[in-house]
C-alpha cells in the first residue's frame, strides 16, 4: 500500500485559473513533508513543511499541512503556461527511513 | 511487477573506502538519475543518463562516478574524495529525459563511520 498518495494525476486547466493539488499520507515517524516542482531533469524544491496549519506561501504558490488528518495541499492562483509540470509531494521519516515520493501530479496549463 | 529498486537499504562504510550503490529498473525507461538528499533538505542532483552508455554531471557530482553499461542499471560510486558522503541516495527513472514523470526507488541510507 502506497504511503503516500496524491491527487488527481492529472490535471488540465485553462490559465488563470486557481488549482488544488493533494498529497495525503501515512507514516509512522513523520518528520516533514516536501513538495517539489519537476520540469525537466531535476524537480525544483518548493516547500518543507512540518508544523500543522502554518501555510508556506511563495508567490502565487501556497501550501499547507494538516497532521491531525495527515494531509497537505499546494495552491496555486492566478495559473500560467509555465506552471505546467509534474507536482512531487514527498515525505521525511525520521529516523533512518529517508524520503517517500508520491506518484505526482501532473498539471497542464491551457493558454 | 515492474518498478525501481535499490540495495542495499542501510550502508555503513570506513572513511576512505569507496562504496558502490545499486539502482535497478524493470520499467524500460531510457533516462535514470541519482540525487542526494540531506536531512531537511531538498533534492541535489548528482548525475543523470538519457540512454545507455552515456551520462552526465548534475549539480554535486565531485566525489561520485556512474556507469550505465546496461538500460535497466546504473550504479552509483561514491569515492573517498567525496567530503561528506553520509546521507540518503535516491534513484529514478523516467522514460525518457524530458517532462515526464520520475519513479523513485526506495533509497538508501549511506553512513561513513
Amino acid at each position: 500500500e502506497d504511503k503516500v498518495v496524491q491527487s488527481p494525476l492529472s490535471l488540465v486547466v485553462h490559465e488563470g485559473d486557481t488549482v488544488t493539488l493533494n498529497c495525503s499520507y501515512e507514516v509512522t515517524n513523520f518528520r516533514s513533508l516536501l513538495w517539489y516542482k519537476q520540469e525537466k531533469k531535476a524537480p525544483t524544491f518548493l516547500f518543507m513543511l512540518t508544523s500543522s496549519g502554518i501555510e508556506k506561501k511563495s508567490g502565487r504558490l501556497s501550501s499547507i499541512l494538516d497532521k491531525k488528518e495527515l494531509f497537505s495541499i499546494l495552491n496555486i492562483t492566478a495559473t500560467q503556461t509555465g506552471d505546467s509540470a509534474i507536482y512531487l509531494c514527498a515525505v521525511e521519516e525520521g529516523g533512518a527511513d529517508g524520503l517517500t515520493f508520491g506518484k505526482g501530479t501532473h498539471l497542464i496549463i491551457q493558454p | 511487477d515492474g518498478g525501481i529498486t535499490q540495495s542495499p537499504k542501510y550502508l555503513f562504510r570506513k572513511e576512505g573506502q569507496n562504496v558502490t550503490l545499486s539502482c535497478e529498473q524493470n520499467l524500460n525507461h531510457d533516462a535514470m538519475y541519482w540525487y542526494r538528499q540531506d536531512p531537511g533538505q531538498g533534492l541535489r542532483l548528482i548525475y543523470y543518463s538519457q540512454i545507455v552508455n552515456d551520462f552526465q554531471k548534475g549539480d554535486i557530482a565531485e566525489g561520485y562516478s556512474v556507469s550505465r553499461e546496461k538500460k535497466e542499471s546504473f550504479p552509483l560510486t561514491v569515492t573517498s574524495a567525496q567530503k561528506n558522503p553520509t546521507a540518503f541516495y535516491l534513484c529514478a527513472s523516467s522514460i525518457d529525459p524530458g517532462r515526464n514523470t520520475q519513479y523513485f526507488g526506495p533509497g538508501t541510507r549511506l553512513t561513513v563511520l
